[in-house]
């Protein structure tokens, strides 16, 4: 079936460096895509979202790209901070059964080293 | 800022009870959702709705229900709680916009325990 993988299960940075996440989907009828961050305790927290027109979107501090060729979306945040480390999650929306479907991929957690 | 509330953090049940979680949210959106979040399996849908009083199954259906009375307010029914169904429930809401597909917007969770 249809589903969203991310490639790296657990990311460690430096403060201040750039952190870069990555996420693989499969179906290429998916139009819309959404980054969250999901800290301890707490629900997820929509970060930013791309649409499949798009292969470029900037935030505060993130980028989303978008490689429909490939299937991959990236996550990049720059001057990684400590109240980064969380867990991110991509997920993709695409349409079937007369609904849209989000499908979240199981996440990667992100660790700032002080 | 959308806001999205799970009317209990903490909730711990015993097996045969009849559960409900509430959520409601506070910006009018159409859609709501039921989640479940389990280690090494991720989010799940259990139940949404894009309407008052509409609901369609999710993935994961079974053993639940729903109920969407007021638009704001959208609860989840466990009818004989068990104890596979020990998770972290997330409700989240959306809105339908004329530009496309919108994110959806979680609530912080309930995290329940079937003893």
């Amino acid at each position: 079936g249809e589903s969203v993988g991310l490639h790296l299960p657990t990311l460690s940075v430096q403060e201040g460096d750039n952190s870069i996440i990555n996420c693989a989907y499969s179906n290429s009828a998916s139009d819309y895509f959404i980054w969250y961050k999901q800290e301890s305790g707490k629900g997820p927290q929509f970060i930013i979202d791309i649409r499949s027109n798009m292969d470029k979107r900037q935030g505060q501090r993130v980028t989303v790209l978008l490689n429909k060729t490939v299937k991959h979306l990236s996550l990049q945040i720059a001057a990684t901070q400590p109240g980064d480390s969380a867990v991110y999650f991509c997920a993709e929306n695409f349409w079937m059964d007369s609904s849209y479907k989000l499908i979240f991929g199981s996440g990667t957690r992100l660790l700032v080293r002080p | 800022d959308v806001k999205v509330t799970q009317s209990s953090r903490y909730l711990v049940k015993r097996t045969g009870e009849k559960v409900f979680l509430e959520c409601v949210q506070d910006m009018d959106h159409e859609n709501m959702f039921w989640y479940r979040q389990d280690p090494g399996l991720g989010l799940r849908l259990i139940y949404f709705s894009y309407d008052v009083k509409m609901k369609e199954k999710g993935d994961i259906p079974e053993g639940y229900s729903v109920s969407r009375e007021k638009k704001e307010r959208f609860s989840l029914i466990l009818e004989s709680a068990s104890t596979n169904q020990t998770s972290m429930y997330l409700c989240a809401s959306s809105y339908t916009g004329t530009e496309g597909n919108q994110p959806q917007h979680f609530g912080d969770g309930t995290r329940l325990s079937i003893l």
